[in-house]
């Protein structure tokens, strides 16, 4: 069974304190590991997509990096408004067909950025 | 490009009643997907459908849940008897390969 560990639970900064988000996964054969924002009352916000081992994915202040078991979320000089619970998943690689399976999530990471 | 569409977005309902959630997905997406997020946890995949047909309702509860396709677009979603339990939002996504695009979910309270 597909499994997803995201640590910390929460996370507090002050504006301009970089950190990272871990993911830790388990699946059986890897067809992509995702990043989504959750902003309260909103649904999942897609960030990134990373395929294999040694992959970076960067957009404005985060950079997302895979290895074979877990994913970094670096964010760097944050923002209040990078404020968000912040979901990892996995999706497994489908043995035949070219249709695309669920996504297994981890709990997320709840991130404040205080001014 | 019109995002994943859910309604209603809010609704209270006492246990033992029905429910039921409307999605509509991104145009020419044809897999849909139906996840339920409890509070403080990651999105839970319901049910999956490839255009009409559904490809994965293992940790869909067919005892009381039900999902329908409606032509390989709307789909609705309806939980009869609810239970206390239920209480979660139901988020709605759509994909075209790849990448699922979730709508605004529809927050579900089971009095």
């Amino acid at each position: 069974e597909d499994q997803v560990t995201q640590s910390p639970e929460a996370l507090r900064l002050q504006e301009g304190e970089s950190s990272s988000l871990n993911c830790s996964y388990t699946v059986s054969g890897l067809r992509g590991l995702f990043w989504y924002r959750q902003d309260p009352g909103k649904g999942p916000e897609f960030l990134f997509t990373l395929y294999s081992a040694g992959e970076e994915k960067e957009k404005e202040r985060l950079k997302a990096t895979l290895t074979k078991k877990e994913s970094f979320l670096h964010i760097t000089a944050p923002k209040p408004e990078d404020s968000a619970t912040y979901l990892c998943a996995v999706q497994a690689a489908r043995a035949g067909g070219t249709s695309y399976g669920k996504l297994t999530f981890g709990q997320g990471t709840i991130l404040t950025v205080h001014p | 490009e019109a995002g994943v569409a859910q309604s209603p977005r809010y609704k209270i309902i006492e246990k033992r009643q029905s429910v039921a959630f409307w999605c509509n997905p991104i145009s020419g997406h044809a897999t849909l997907y139906w996840y339920q997020q409890i509070l403080g946890q990651g999105p839970k995949l319901l049910i999956q459908f490839q255009n009409n047909g559904v490809v994965d309702d293992s940790q869909l509860p067919k005892d009381r849940f039900s999902a329908e396709r409606l032509k390989g677009v709307d789909s609705t979603l309806k939980i009869q008897p609810a239970k206390l339990e239920d209480s979660a939002v139901y988020l709605c996504a759509s994909s075209l390969g790849g990448n699922q695009y979730f709508g605004p979910g529809t927050r579900l309270l089971v009095l």
